[in-house]
């Protein structure tokens, strides 16, 4: 059981905009940024939103983030067939001193 | 730019130690924490510890018991023991430098399987 609920699946068709949901609490989400990870099959997770809303260099503008409360999202627009990969939602927790992440969901496009 | 690789035995028996290192390279390990994750099989990430260029660390609470992060400035490597290892312990290990709490880069990840 993760700390950072996610659905465990999402899906899209090219072209498509779809949205990925994170939920916390107020020991991690509610009190501190929110950072998100693509995970394309059989690689090592790559950062793709840092500090709520803020894309690293290369990582286009298609996808995006934000943040309110104890949730967060992250949003992908024009989807691509790249873009079929499991995603994850991270964020410190006061509580254990440390990160926590979001159980991923798995985004197929159809 | 820095980046990370892990090496390691790929196979451990069961209540021996899982012993890992991390080579950094492209860049100083003097500086940001450099944490350990692990994904098992089919599953998700676990954040398993930090350790800072001091030595300093911080290890998640329900992996305190077993786990023991270093750090050589010297060779730019920090590395992971965990003790003793079950099945549950099977899993990707991935080195990663922590920047403001964000993972950014990853090392590759190696697969360690413990069983007999």
């Amino acid at each position: 059981q993760s700390v950072l609920t996610q659905p465990p699946s999402a899906s899209g068709t090219p072209g498509q905009r779809v949205t990925i949901s994170c939920s916390g609490s107020n020991s991690n989400i509610g009190r501190t940024t929110v950072d998100w990870y693509q995970q394309l099959p059989g690689t090592a997770p790559k950062l793709l939103i840092y500090r709520d809303n803020q894309r690293p260099s290369g990582v286009p503008d298609r996808f995006s983030g934000s943040k309110s409360g104890t949730s967060a999202s992250l949003a992908i627009s024009g989807l691509q067939s790249e873009d079929e990969a499991d995603y994850y939602c991270a964020a410190w927790d006061d509580s254990l001193n440390g990160p926590v992440f979001g159980g991923g969901t798995k985004l197929t496009v159809l | 730019q820095v980046q990370l690789q892990e090496s390691g035995p790929g196979l451990v028996r069961p209540s021996e130690t899982l012993s890992l290192t991390c080579t950094v390279s492209g860049g100083s390990i003097s500086s940001y924490y450099w944490s350990w994750i692990r994904q098992p099989p089919g599953k998700g990430l676990e954040w398993i510890g930090q350790i800072y260029y001091s030595g300093s660390t911080n290890y998640n609470p329900s992996l305190r018991s077993r786990v023991t992060m270093s750090i050589d400035t010297s060779k730019n490597q920090f590395s992971l023991k965990v003790s003793p290892v079950t099945a549950a312990d099977t899993a990707v290990y991935y080195c990663a430098t922590e920047m403001g709490s964000k993972f950014d880069p990853w090392g590759q990840g190696t697969l360690v399987t413990v069983s007999s």
